[in-house]
């Protein structure tokens, strides 16, 4: 168990329609990072936040937005879904906000658009 | 951007050596990473090498050559509980990159 909880663990949804993700980082960590993994896929970079502060951001959908709260959890919003959106999301956090090569993933949240 | 290539899948058996390779084009370079992926499961940090040569945390090691863009992953004395996915991951610009990913599969 990495400390970080995310939430809820499975989602089941209908294209068109819009959902929130939520994480928990571990206690203390400042950093929290959200990656997508469709399946046999790598682990895409989607954004990160540093105590709630957008830091770096990836292949992002426009669609797609997330943000940090004052207690240091995230969410991430998706909307206007697509059957391609059907996928693994994680979370991630770090103490740090630079450049950070070891990331504690939470459970993962599955997503399965319908 | 960055690009890193690795070996998708790699068949061994209980006791046996196994050598992931990783090579990576990336604009800015802050350390190769090697991360563990139980099916399903999230994935979770094994080893990281900023600097050239091996690291070695128990039955696994890792290598990394900065002038080749060059790393390896070496899992020893190989347990069925190694049967996963094994990423690496390059650091550059706040973020990390992922490979595809290595499928380990050890047979009895």
């Amino acid at each position: 168990d990495s400390g970080v909880t995310q939430t809820p663990k499975h989602l089941i949804t209908a294209t068109g329609q819009r959902v929130t993700l939520r994480c928990s980082p571990r206690s203390g960590d400042l950093s929290v990072y959200w990656y997508q993994q469709s399946l046999d896929q790598g682990l895409q970079f989607l954004i990160q936040y540093y105590n709630g502060e957008e830091r770096a951001k990836g292949n992002i959908l426009e669609r797609f937005s997330a943000q940090q709260f004052p207690d240091l959890h995230s969410e991430l919003n998706l909307s206007s879904l697509e059957l391609g959106d059907s996928a693994l999301y994680f979370c991630a956090s770090s103490p740090a906000g630079g450049m950070v090569n070891e990331q504690f993933f939470g459970p993962g949240t599955r997503l399965t658009v319908l | 951007g960055q690009s890193l290539e690795q070996p998708s899948e790699v068949t061994a058996v209980e006791g046996a050596i196994v050598q992931i390779n990783c090579t990576y084009q990336t604009s800015g370079f802050y350390g190769l990473s090697w991360y563990q992926q139980h099916d399903g499961g999230a994935p979770t940090f094994l080893s990281y090498n900023a600097l050239d040569g091996l690291e070695e945390t128990g039955r696994f090691s890792s290598f990394l050559s900065r002038s080749d863009s060059y790393g390896y992953l070496l899992l020893q004395e190989l347990q069925m509980k190694d049967s996963a996915s094994y990423f690496c991951a390059v650091g550059s610009d706040y973020k990390l990159s992922f490979g595809a990913g290595t499928t380990v599969t050890v047979r009895a």
